[in-house]
């Protein structure tokens, strides 16, 4: 089955810096790579996404991009601000809505 | 945008109870949906898909008689968990494929969190 790699699993960063997360898939049918932003107490948020047809897509401070040669994808943020402290989480799914998810990265940003 | 509740959102019982968790998809149909457990600081595990109209599918390692899943009606599927004991407390998260652009985005709910005591 798939298997989901992310890095780093904590990242602190200073406001207005950017914040880089990578992750690593194993299963050459995974098509589609989703981000999710999860607050402490809360459900998982889709704050990006990515088909493997596409190898950037961009939203306001928020990007993703993916090389499907070397099957790895990250998520930029940029000008980072306080209200982006959260765990993030990548995922891969090679079939429709079943996701594997990585082990999540700990985002601190601080003022 | 797709909306998923769940309900409740916090919940307590004593060992050897059964308690049953709502997930409901508020302004679309949702033919599936998924069933997440998630541990505290770890990541979601994927428990099971939940099917309308038919028997849920459960990951490999999780008990179907333990974690009784129910998908009777296109915006509700319920889990059941049966005889709790302390290590079922956690926190508990369904999703549904939207509605949007194509058949890959999922929405989460906001998540239970089970107390076994």
């Amino acid at each position: 089955g798939e298997n989901v790699e992310q890095h780093p699993s904590t990242l602190s960063v200073q406001e207005g810096d950017s914040a880089v997360i990578k992750c690593t898939y194993s299963d050459s049918a995974s098509n589609y790579f989703p981000w999710y932003k999860q607050e402490l107490g809360k459900g998982p948020q889709l704050i990006i996404d990515i088909r493997s047809n596409v190898g950037e897509k961009k939203d306001q401070r928020i990007a993703v991009t993916l090389n499907k040669t070397a099957k790895h994808f990250s998520l930029h943020i940029t000008e980072t601000q306080p209200e982006d402290s959260a765990v993030y989480f990548c995922a891969a799914s090679s079939s429709w809505g079943k996701l594997q998810f990585g082990a999540g990265t700990q985002v601190v940003v601080t003022p | 945008g797709a909306v998923v509740s769940q309900h409740p959102s916090r919940v307590i019982c004593k060992s050897g109870t059964s308690v049953k968790i709502e997930c409901r998809s508020l302004d679309f149909q949702a033919t599936t949906m998924f069933w997440y457990r998630q541990f505290p600081k770890q990541s979601l595990m994927l428990m099971a898909t939940s099917n309308e109209g038919s028997k849920a599918t459960y990951e490999q390692g999780v008990e179907k008689d333990k974690f009784l899943i129910n998908h009777a009606s296109l915006t509700l599927s319920t889990l059941t968990v049966t005889s709790a004991h302390p290590e079922d407390s956690s926190f508990y998260i369904c999703s549904a494929p939207g509605s949007g652009t194509g058949p890959y985005e999922q929405y989460f709910g906001p998540g239970t969190r089970l107390t076994v005591t």
